[in-house]
């Protein structure tokens, strides 16, 4: 069965420095997901992308948050200067079309602590 | 704003018996579409259950069913003969019904453990 996969699976980084973490839709997909989940706490929306552009972002999601496809696969979300409070688990999910109610599949995650 | 609420945290069953779990939620929206996710232990995020609000039918997975009441805003999933592979953290979601794709909102999640 088709499933998105998620590039590393954990990362350890300092304070302050640039993260991105990779994601691999599934291959017919066409909108694209981030989500988080602080340790203990809900899975919360961060952003998602369609047609080449973010097609809605959460108050989150801010200046240091970027999102990326740069080619036909891999889906990149970029931290560009980490903070203790951007350890979380973050998902990359994926689905059909830009419908509403399509199911979306989400990856196993990429467990990011910052130090 | 959507709000979603599991009121129980944590829950156990005995393998083989029968266990709900509940959610509530709060919305204005009259089309929408309700899940419940399942995360084991490994964090991956499955699907379990979807339900479309403008369906009066209850949805049914195997032996993953959910109790659907519009009214009441209340949508619970019932897990009949329980497995121990069932343990897991259950989160409901709510996604408003929208032309151009929707984010989900997440409940706190329900610790479920099944015990031998």
């Amino acid at each position: 069965e088709p499933e998105v996969t998620q590039t590393p699976s954990h990362q350890v980084t300092q304070m302050g420095q640039e993260v991105i973490l990779r994601c691999v839709p599934i291959s017919n997909h066409l909108y694209f997901y981030w989500y988080r989940q602080i340790l203990g706490q809900k899975v919360e929306f961060l952003v998602s992308f369609y047609n080449n552009e973010i097609s809605e972002k959460s108050e989150i999601f801010d200046d240091q948050f970027s999102v990326e496809r740069p080619d036909g696969s891999n889906f990149t979300l970029k931290i560009r200067s980490t903070k203790l409070e951007d350890s979380a688990m973050y998902f990359c999910a994926s689905s059909v079309d830009s419908y509403s109610g399509n199911t979306i599949y989400f990856g196993e995650g990429s467990w990011l602590t910052v130090v | 704003a959507q709000t979603v609420t599991q009121s129980q945290p944590e829950m156990s069953v005995q393998e083989a018996e029968t266990v709900t779990l509940s959610c509530t939620y709060d919305t204005s929206e009259n089309n929408y579409y309700l899940f419940w996710y399942k995360q084991p232990p490994s964090r991956q995020m499955i699907l379990v259950i979807r339900q479309e609000a403008y369906k009066q039918q209850n949805a049914t997975e195997n032996r993953f069913s959910v109790n659907f009441q519009k009214a009441a805003k209340s949508f619970s999933l019932k897990i009949s003969d329980s497995q121990l592979g069932d343990t897991a953290m259950y989160f409901c979601a709510f996604m408003k019904r929208e032309t151009s794709g929707s984010r989900l909102t997440f409940g706190e999640g329900t610790q479920l453990t099944v015990n031998p």
